[in-house]
């Protein structure tokens, strides 16, 4: 498996732009992470999917963010428009379905590393 | 805001020395787990510890938890220089239906 893939790996983008990032989940996975790691903040929750729908997105920081997830393959976030306080490195992770506590191991992917400037 | 807490926030050790992580969260939970991320990279999963249980071994990794003060170690033995990494503790609250991480240990192991 080649575990969970995320794209693209690094985005330079300028104040104003919108910015895609992309998700593609372990195969076989239900629930799908959308984190932000700052300095500052740590790993922050934005929002998290189960078998494709919105379970959780009070982490989305505001209007500016969205996430779909069309497919149980693939989801985005989106940013429009970006700002250069959204500069941070934003990670997709995928868990496979069970009871809470019995298969709550999340695997994540490389991570966005996104400059806003 | 992350409830999680590790302590200490950083910590550096000679080659051969165990480490010793500690991770304290607030609300009930049904497992802790830890992960580890080195730089650069996403977080990868260690191991898990059920609210049932006091104390896991995996390898050189040993977890406790103790639900009546709400924390959890982690000791890392006969630390090795690829030990270095951030270490974070995760939780499920089972209230709330969220996963929330700690704010994370840095370890460098010296060589």
């Amino acid at each position: 498996d080649a575990g969970v893939i995320q794209s693209p790996r690094h985005e330079v983008t300028e104040m104003g732009q919108e910015v895609t990032l992309r998700c593609k989940p372990i195969s076989g996975h239900n629930s799908l992470f959308w984190y932000r790691q700052t300095m500052m903040r740590g790993l922050e929750l934005l929002i998290y999917f189960n078998n494709n729908v919105p379970i959780d997105d009070s982490g989305m920081p505001e209007d500016r963010f969205s996430a779909k997830m069309p497919n149980a393959s693939f989801s985005t976030l989106k940013i429009q428009p970006s700002e250069p306080r959204d500069s941070a490195v934003y990670f997709c992770a995928s868990k496979s379905a069970g009871l809470a506590g019995r298969t709550d191991t999340q695997y994540f992917g490389p991570g966005t590393r996104l400059t806003v400037l | 805001s992350q409830q999680g807490e590790e302590d200490p926030q950083a910590l550096s050790i000679q080659e051969g020395e165990n480490a010793t992580m500690n991770c304290s969260y607030k609300t009930s939970i049904n497992n802790l787990q830890w992960y580890r991320q080195n730089s650069g990279r996403g977080l990868v999963h260690l191991i898990l510890i059920r609210s049932n249980e006091r104390e896991k071994h995996s390898g050189r990794l040993r977890v406790t938890l103790d639900t009546s003060k709400k924390s959890s170690s982690l000791l890392i033995t006969a630390s090795r220089a690829a030990d270095t990494a951030s270490y974070f503790c995760a939780t499920f609250d089972s209230g709330t239906y969220k996963y929330i991480f700690g704010t994370g240990t840095r370890l460098k192991v010296l060589a």
